[in-house]
């Protein structure tokens, strides 16, 4: 099984700041990556896909890169409506796994 | 607009079944592969299962395997998940989901199974 490994897996930060989360897989998984928001009591949202694709809708502060064992999403400008639990998700092969979830916090 | 409903969830006993349904609508259902994917209270999602269009091919996460069943009527867009043998560590929120090659694009809300005595 890939496993995913995002850091950090939790962090605090203000509005207006620039956040990196990270999530590494455990063997390469191409480009086969999305990224997830999920805020309390709610369904995860996807942000990302194919590592670097913003979903439609998603603002432009947020975008992806990385490809193989090493990726990254990126805030450009933290928003009071970002703070919430970030997931990775493989989709290069079964079965499809998570990341254990990066916590923003104020 | 593109809606997933998710029923079926509640309180059943260790050894009990149950069955989860999941009913879409805003598009054409029988075009894609739809996923099952969970979350324990507290914890981070865990992917159980997914099924291809036309449901002549199923995965399922190892700790459900023999145990669990994904199946779909296009018919009627509906996606179930069939659910045997339950165990307390497969108390959980369970989501249904709209599978893509690299990704989940939309989500249900979610139903609640609890596994208890």
């Amino acid at each position: 099984d890939i496993q995913l490994t995002q850091s950090p897996s939790f962090l605090s930060a203000s509005v207006g700041d620039r956040l990196t989360i990270t999530c590494r897989a455990s063997q390469g998984i191409s480009s086969y990556l999305a990224w997830y928001q999920q805020k309390p009591g709610k369904a995860p949202k996807l942000l990302i896909y194919a590592a670097s694709t913003l979903q439609d809708g998603v603002p432009s502060r947020f975008s992806g890169s990385g490809s193989g064992t090493e990726f990254t999403l990126t805030i450009s400008s933290l928003q009071p409506e970002d703070f919430a639990t970030y997931y990775c998700q493989q989709l290069n092969s079964y079965p499809l796994t998570f990341g254990g979830g990066a916590k923003v916090e104020i | 607009e593109v809606q997933l409903v998710e029923s079926g969830g509640g309180l059943v006993q260790p050894g009990g079944s149950l069955r989860l349904s999941c009913v879409v609508s805003g598009f054409t259902f029988s075009s894609y592969w739809m996923s099952w994917v969970r979350q324990a209270p507290g914890k981070g999602l865990e992917w159980v299962a997914r099924i291809k269009k036309d449901g002549s091919e199923k995965y399922y996460v190892d700790s459900v395997k023999g145990r669990f069943t994904i199946s779909r009527d296009n018919a009627n867009n509906s996606l179930y998940l069939q659910m045997n043998s339950l165990r307390a560590e497969d108390t959980a929120v369970y989501y249904c989901a709209r599978a893509r090659p690299s990704s989940s694009d939309y989500w249900g809300q979610g139903t609640l199974v609890t596994v208890s005595s």
